[in-house]
């Protein structure tokens, strides 16, 4: 089983469209969860942490399974400017500031 | 927010040479640095972590002669790609943290390198 898994996509939607993205993982005893974005060419760029409680940052709406090792990522009202691709990201180890592991990531197009 | 610069962003250099790639973080202390690697359509794969003052540790499959990590600073990490040849070629991303809860990293803008 790999260490973080996505759909890559690609998920394409209309502007306004709500769209979820899902990723589960095979360590356990990881702690820390996130989602970055990257855009084509470029460096990955924190969306947000994911905590076992579920966390929202505007039309951002992260969820946290730990007894599944799922986590989840919903866009609500996708802009054009959401497309991009989004990794699924745990650490590597059980203990914070160490290195992480990427998914390959979901693509995501919005279309007008 | 934290920033962490990286440079050069791009390089194009001739088989058989070395490549030297720095990751600096601006305002905070990185206790740690982290390089990362990324092909075509594929995930970021760890590469190795640096700490300051101590051997870098490599992830299995990375040959440690040929990516030379120098981590001399709280803030300067150095990835050397020597003797570079085509199949090196790839975007390499650093990336930086200190002990802060949740272990957020902060990334450099990455350098593209393109071996002839």
């Amino acid at each position: 089983r790999k260490e973080v898994e996505q759909d890559p996509g690609p998920f394409n939607v209309p502007e306004g469209a709500t769209v979820a993205f899902n990723c589960t993982y095979s360590n356990s005893a990881s702690q820390s969860f996130f989602w970055y974005r990257q855009d084509c060419r470029k460096e990955p760029k924190l969306l947000m942490s994911v905590y076992s409680s579920g966390n929202e940052d505007g039309r951002f709406t992260a969820q946290l399974n730990r007894a599944s090792q799922y986590i989840s990522l919903l866009i609500r009202d996708s802009k054009l400017s959401d497309s991009a691709t989004y990794l699924c990201v745990v650490n590597k180890l059980e203990q914070a500031g160490t290195a992480l592991i990427f998914g390959k990531g979901t693509t995501l197009s919005v279309s007008s | 927010g934290a920033v962490v610069s990286q440079h050069p962003s791009w390089v194009i250099c001739k088989s058989g040479t070395s490549v030297k790639i720095e990751c600096r973080s601006l305002d905070f202390q990185a206790t740690t640095m982290f390089w990362y690697r990324q092909f075509p359509k594929q995930s970021l794969m760890l590469m190795a972590t640096s700490n300051e003052g101590s051997k870098a540790t490599y992830e299995q499959g990375v040959e440690k002669d040929k990516f030379l990590i120098n981590h001399a600073s709280l803030t300067l990490s150095t990835l050397t790609v020597t003797s570079a040849h085509p199949e090196d070629s790839s975007f390499y991303i650093c990336s930086a943290s200190s002990w802060v809860p949740g272990g957020i990293q902060y990334f450099g803008a990455g350098t593209r390198l393109s071996v002839l």
